[in-house]
């Protein structure tokens, strides 16, 4: 089963900082979710990689597959982005592979 | 507006009680699931279902049933043989199982907090 370890626990940032989460797995995978809880609890899919990067807005999203590791990045906080953003892994193709395996999350404060 | 509604939000329970969490979604997905997060923990899948009439444990199935009757509706139990039910839990459906292989696309409700009193 796969480890998927994110760092961070906690971070809190001012306002107009460039923020980064971190999140590594120990077994292979076929993909990697970011998601987004907001403090009611609810979920938002942020981006799914497979490689390299991907960009929406001020979020940023890069996957080392060598590595097995990948990095969110917030350009330009705001107090909005604070929220528990969620890391996920996909095992590789096959039976089962559309089950995620989730990390424990990383709480965002930012403050105005 | 389409989206997955999760009811109720907030739910107290006594010890021995089974208790029902709704969930209906108006996205027209086959495949919906259900997920349970603990403080600290990382959300572990109790059932999913690919389609109506059709569903599978996940990791933590013990002490839960679901059904699907409905395309749009995945109802989970959280049955008196669940040893620990205190837990915030989270529905998501996808279009189809494999849609999550290949775009991501997996939405999720508010979820439902229940306390075991």
């Amino acid at each position: 089963k796969n480890e998927v370890e994110q760092s961070p626990q906690n971070l809190t940032a001012q306002e107009g900082e460039f923020i980064t989460i971190n999140c590594s797995y120990s077994v292979g995978i076929s993909a990697l979710h970011w998601l987004q809880q907001h403090p009611g609890g609810g979920i938002v899919s942020l981006f799914m990689l497979s490689s390299g990067k991907k960009k929406h807005g001020r979020l940023i999203a890069t996957i080392n597959i060598q590595e097995k590791h990948s990095s969110l990045h917030i350009t330009a906080s705001h107090p909005r982005d604070s929220a528990v953003y969620i890391c996920a892994v996909r095992p590789p193709s096959g039976a089962g592979s559309y089950q995620l395996t989730f990390g424990k999350g990383t709480k965002l404060s930012v403050i105005p | 507006d389409g989206g997955i509604t999760q009811s109720p939000k907030y739910l107290f329970r006594k010890e021995g009680q089974n208790v029902t969490l709704s969930c209906e979604q108006n996205l027209n997905h086959d495949a919906m699931y259900w997920y349970r997060q603990d403080p600290g923990q990382g959300l572990r899948l109790i059932y999913y279902s690919q389609i109506v009439n059709d569903f599978q444990k996940g990791d933590i199935a013990e002490g839960y049933s679901v059904s699907r009757e409905k395309k749009e509706s995945f109802p989970l139990t959280v049955t008196s043989a669940q040893k620990n039910p205190t837990a915030f839990y989270l529905c998501a459906s996808s279009l189809h199982l494999r849609v999550i292989v290949v775009t991501g696309e997996l939405f999720f409700g508010e979820g439902s907090r229940l306390t075991v009193l």
